[in-house]
Parts: structure tokens; C-alpha cells; sequence
């Protein structure tokens, strides 16, 4: 069965520094997701990305954050100078279509943990 | 804001018994309720869906019901199972680019 797969599965990191998680969506879907759990809360949407280009994104995804698919089989999140609050299980999801009429269904990975220090 | 709200936090079950979780939600923009699965280590997997349109929907041992005037749906696991053990999370959408809002969680233990 097709599955996303993300790496690294566990990143420890210092404050201020710059972290790149990557996925790699399952192959024929065309939307591509960043959410992120924050130990023992919810499960919170940071950014959605169709045709190379950003579709939509949180108040969370600042300028701090930047997604890019750098070619056919990646895509990546990046952190720019990581923070203490950026702690977090990061999933990735890719889905066939948009989310709409039970045709969208989104695909999570296994998520990537980021600790920052 | 918390746009969609989750209970309870957690709920212990016997074997065979049923499983309810309950979620509430505000904006009346939202047309598609998915619930997702999530074993510990693992990401959240879909488990069912149901719109608006629908007031309950069943698969297997998995029941929606979907109340639109409350604008609260819930999710029935009959005849619970151990491997049912898991953490549950309600979810809620508009016509956008799958930006799912989710509900805080309900962690389902299933004793023997």
C-alpha cells in the first residue's frame, strides 16, 4: 500500500538553528500538507502546497517557515532559526484532490519529532 | 478559538462494550467531518467521513451521527476491541486546500 514517508524520524536541534524535514508524498497525489502536534495537544494545520506554490497557510507558518518540493518525489519543510515552541511532532500529508465531498482523503506520514534545546 | 471542541479527553471501555466521542463545532462553513485514527508512533489515519447533508453513516463498527441544527456530530464504536486502542480525533473542514481543524483528541483505551 502506498504510504507517505518522512525523515528524519526523531531531529534534535539547538535554538536558532536551521532544520529541514523532509517527505515524500505518495506519488500520484498532487496536494502536499505540513501539520505539526505539539505534545499532548491537537493536531494543527501549518501549510498546504498544489502546483508549486503555497495554497494556503496558518498564523502559525511564519516567516520562519518555508515548504518547497524541489523535485518530482520531495517536499520539504524548513525551519529557519528554530525556537524552543517549535517543538513538535511534524506530519506530512498528500491527497489525490482537495478535501471536499469525502474524495480528499488526506494521507499522514509517520511524522518527524523535533526537539529544540 | 478553538473551532472544533473534542470529549471526552480520554475514555476506558471493556471489550464489547460501545465507545462514544463527542464533538462540537462553530463555524457553519465546515461541510466535511472526517474522524481520524491515530496509534502512538503512527500519523492520524482516516476512518470515516460524513457531510452535512447526512445524519449518520456506518461502516463496520464505526457509526457518525451528524446533528446540523446543533452543529455537533459523534462517533460510535460498537463492540469494541483491544485493537481499537488508540487515540481519536474529529475534524472538520470548508471547501479549502485540506485544511482540516481538528479537535483535541480522545484517547480510547479497550480493556480485555
Amino acid at each position: 500500500e502506498p504510504e507517505v514517508t518522512q525523515t528524519p524520524s526523531h531531529q534534535v536541534t539547538q535554538m536558532g538553528q536551521e532544520v529541514i524535514l523532509r517527505c515524500v508524498p505518495i506519488s500520484n497525489h498532487l496536494y502536499f500538507y505540513w501539520y505539526r502536534q505539539i505534545l499532548g495537544q491537537k493536531v494543527e494545520f501549518l501549510v498546504s502546497f498544489y502546483n508549486n506554490e503555497i495554497s494556503e497557510k496558518s498564523e502559525i507558518f511564519d516567516d520562519q517557515f518555508s515548504v518547497e518540493r524541489p523535485d518530482g518525489s520531495n517536499f520539504t519543510l524548513k525551519i529557519r532559526s528554530t525556537k524552543l515552541e517549535d517543538s513538535a511532532m511534524y506530519f506530512c500529508a498528500s491527497s489525490l484532490r482537495r478535501q471536499r465531498r469525502n474524495t480528499g482523503e488526506l494521507f499522514f506520514g509517520e511524522g518527524s519529532r523535533l526537539t529544540v534545546l | 478559538q478553538q473551532q472544533v471542541k473534542q470529549s471526552p479527553q480520554s475514555l476506558i471501555v471493556q471489550k464489547g462494550g460501545i465507545s462514544i466521542i463527542n464533538c462540537a463545532y462553530e463555524n457553519t462553513a465546515f461541510d466535511y467531518f472526517p474522524w481520524y485514527q491515530q496509534f502512538p508512533g503512527k500519523g492520524p489515519a482516516l476512518l470515516i467521513a460524513i457531510r452535512p447533508d447526512v445524519s449518520e453513516k456506518k461502516e463496520g463498527r464505526f457509526t457518525i451521527s451528524f446533528n446540523k441544527s446543533a452543529k455537533q456530530f459523534s462517533l460510535h464504536i460498537m463492540d469494541s476491541q483491544p485493537g481499537d486502542s488508540a487515540t481519536y480525533f474529529c475534524a472538520a473542514t470548508t471547501d479549502s486546500w485540506g485544511k482540516l481543524q481538528f479537535g483535541a483528541g480522545t484517547q480510547v483505551v479497550v480493556t480485555p
